[in-house]
């Protein structure tokens, strides 16, 4: 079993829907949680950043930390067609030399 | 600010030749590793360092090489490639700090290097 679980999709929305995305975890000392965007072709970009447990806004995304459940979700307001991306979770220990570890990305696809 | 710079975008390789791909960052990251994104993989930890003459294996560090004689520099080597190493490899960078801080800690990615074995 993967640390990291991620449905890999795609999923394919209408724009103006709402997205929900997740990533399951099994390591309890993660407390660092993230997520990234990555166009085709491109490097991931950091999207959000939550530090342990709760909810953080940006914007039209919402990150979601729920570590009593071990998942964490992104949700995307309003979806654009330029939200057309592959989002991945990431998360690591705390500590400064703690490697980080990433969700395998869900294909995204906002229809205009 | 460049960030995280990487060169080549691409490269194509014959069975059995060696090269290098450089990884050059501005922000005095302490911490910078290598990855590989492979469909239906994601993204593998290859090689990583915490500071200038401090390297270690990652998940997946056989066929490469690292060393760190800079803060800045970070070149990962394939001494005889392999068409198992075909991927898009990334270089990512980070502070090392204690603090909580939006921003702190969070890898950095540069744009990417195609690698084709033939």
């Amino acid at each position: 079993q993967k640390e990291v679980e991620q449905d890999p999709g795609p999923l394919s929305v209408p724009e103006g829907a709402i997205v929900s995305l997740n990533c399951t975890y099994s390591n309890s000392a993660f407390q660092y949680f993230m997520w990234y965007r990555q166009y085709s072709r491109k490097g991931p970009e950091l999207l959000m950043y939550t530090y342990s447990s709760g909810n953080k806004e940006d914007g039209r995304f919402t990150a979601q930390v729920d570590k009593s459940s071990k998942y964490i979700s992104l949700f995307i307001r309003d979806s654009q067609p330029s939200d057309s991306a592959t989002y991945l979770c990431a998360m690591r220990n705390s500590g400064g030399y703690q490697k980080v570890t990433f969700g395998i990305g869900t294909k995204l696809q906002v229809i205009p | 600010n460049a960030g995280v710079t990487q060169t080549p975008k691409f490269q194509v390789l014959k069975t059995g030749q060696s090269m290098t791909l450089q990884c050059a960052q501005d922000m005095n990251h302490e911490y910078m590793s290598w990855y590989r994104q492979d469909p239906g993989m994601g993204l593998r930890l290859i090689h990583y360092s915490v500071g200038a003459g401090i390297t270690d294996q990652g998940e997946v560090p056989n066929g490469y090489n690292v060393s760190r004689s800079t803060t800045e520099d970070f070149p990962l080597r394939l001494l005889s490639a392999a068409p198992s190493q075909t991927s898009v490899y990334f270089c990512a960078s980070r502070s090392i700090s204690q603090g909580q801080g939006d921003g702190a800690n969070v890898l950095t990615f540069g744009a990417g290097s195609r690698l084709t074995v033939l």
